[in-house]
């Protein structure tokens, strides 16, 4: 099993171009997740999904869109990047029911910089 | 609202001595706590959880935490530090009786010196 994969690992956009991540897993799980990690300020949730066709606002949604059409993917999106996103991105994935407790898997992050 | 605050931003320790990170949690209800560690450049694993029963629990790695209801924390510990223990270290929360969504502490850098 790969676990929970991102795509792309680095990116570079200019102020006010437009981009997709991906992330993907193959372990069935109903719950995904958008983080951002920025210095000193942990793990801030953008959006996540309960299931399939579902989306929902973190703490911090706004300048993000995400889209949930196919369980094994969340992407996430930028209409229109600022400097303020430049972050590293992680997705997280989780099974609910009886003993699953919510714990997370995570991807290996996206690195983001916007000029 | 739940939060969950790590004590230190920063921990510095020798190796070969006792690792000590503080966690401390805002519920009524006991939440299922969790560790996840960060090495550098990598996403975040688990490193251990508290869900039920025994409140010592012990995780990867040597760690182990303890679930102190009365003074709602969930400290980690490991008794002799390795360089390789040197990762940032996340403490997380989720309820078990309402919206499973886990909210996380801001983490704390472990330093190991030689």
């Amino acid at each position: 099993n790969a676990g929970v994969t991102q795509t792309p690992k680095f990116r570079v956009l200019k102020t006010g171009q437009s981009m997709t991540l991906l992330c993907a897993q193959d372990m069935n799980h109903e719950y995904m997740y958008w983080y951002r990690q920025d210095p000193g300020m942990g793990l801030r949730l953008i959006h996540y999904s309960v299931g399939e066709g579902t989306t929902a606002k973190g703490e911090v949604p706004d300048g993000y869109n995400v889209s949930r059409l196919k369980k094994q993917n969340f992407l996430l999106g930028l209409e229109s990047a600022a400097p303020s996103q430049t972050s590293v991105y992680f997705c997280a994935s989780s099974r609910t029911g009886m003993g699953s407790y919510n714990e997370q898997f995570f991807g290996p992050g996206t690195r983001l910089t916007v000029l | 609202a739940q939060s969950v605050t790590q004590l230190g931003s920063h921990v510095s320790v020798s190796e070969g001595a006792l690792v000590l990170l503080r966690c401390n949690y805002s519920s009524s209800v006991p939440p299922y706590l969790f560790w996840y560690v960060q090495y550098p450049n990598q996403g975040l694993q688990l490193l251990l959880k508290y869900t039920t029963g025994a409140t010592l629990v012990k995780g990867i790695n040597g760690f182990e935490a303890e679930f102190k209801k009365s003074e709602t924390s969930f400290h980690l510990t490991k008794p002799s530090a390795h360089m390789s223990d040197a990762a940032e270290y996340f403490c997380a929360a989720s309820s078990g009786g309402g919206s499973y969504i886990p909210t996380f502490g801001r983490g704390t850098s472990l330093i190991v010196h030689p």
